[in-house]
């Protein structure tokens, strides 16, 4: 099983949107509308910020959003805020045998 | 308050044995899946294995299986991390994380443990 395949850095400035793409295969992100997205700052434990590719758990702003089309699913952060710097990671299920498979991880910067 | 407190920080030889804990309280430990995640310095996510303490039922990435033994003991709500002989490789912060029985997302992480590995 292959790491979802993420840009290595994304970049914008306060107020701007940017998205995220998360790219895997007919396997994994095709196959499902089960692909999450977590944010990690440096030293923390990640934390879920988007699941079942669009929805918000309870507490998560909502400048936040996800969408999938085929293989590629998405992040976009809109009103990006200097708190939102960190890396972010998706993760789609890939079956009862192999469930899981992460992205390899985009790091945003706010200038 | 929902939490998984995990065990603290360990440093061991090459060839040791170690097994690392992953507390659940607040919650009914037996209806949630348990994951394990690897991250190694300065690197990614890398999803290791999930367990579910209800029959201990669980699956290994191709990655990491016959590596590492995932275990729970429902009774202390508590799960487990293993390695019957350490590599340096191991060095890494590992975290374990929830998921609904019924979805596909960890929706708590615990705070991690830190592995050094070093002869």
């Amino acid at each position: 099983q292959s790491a979802l395949t993420q840009p290595a850095s994304v970049s914008g400035s306060p107020g701007q949107s940017i998205t995220i793409s998360c790219t895997g295969t007919s396997s994994d992100v095709g196959s499902y509308n089960l692909v999450s997205w977590y944010q990690q700052h440096p030293g923390k434990a990640p934390k879920l910020m988007i699941y079942e590719v669009s929805k918000r758990p309870s507490g998560v702003s909502n400048r936040f959003s996800g969408s999938k089309s085929g293989n590629t699913a998405s992040l976009t952060i809109s009103g990006l805020q200097a708190e939102d710097e960190a890396d972010y990671y998706c993760c789609s299920y890939a079956g009862s045998s192999t469930p899981y498979v992460f992205g390899t991880g985009t790091k945003v910067t706010v200038l | 308050e929902v939490q998984l407190v995990q065990s603290g920080a360990e440093v061991k030889k090459p060839g040791e044995s170690l097994k690392i804990s992953c507390k659940g309280s607040g919650y009914s430990f037996t209806s949630y899946w348990i994951g394990w995640v690897r991250q190694m310095p300065g690197k990614g996510l890398e999803w290791m294995g999930i367990i579910y303490p209800g029959d201990s039922d669980t699956r290994y990435s191709p990655s990491f299986q016959g590596q590492v033994t995932i275990s729970a003991d429902k009774s202390i709500s508590t799960a487990y991390l293993q390695w019957s002989s350490l590599k340096a490789s191991d060095t890494a912060m590992y975290y374990c994380a929830r998921r609904p029985a019924g979805g596909f997302s960890f929706d708590i992480w615990g705070q991690g443990t830190m592995v050094t590995v070093s002869s």
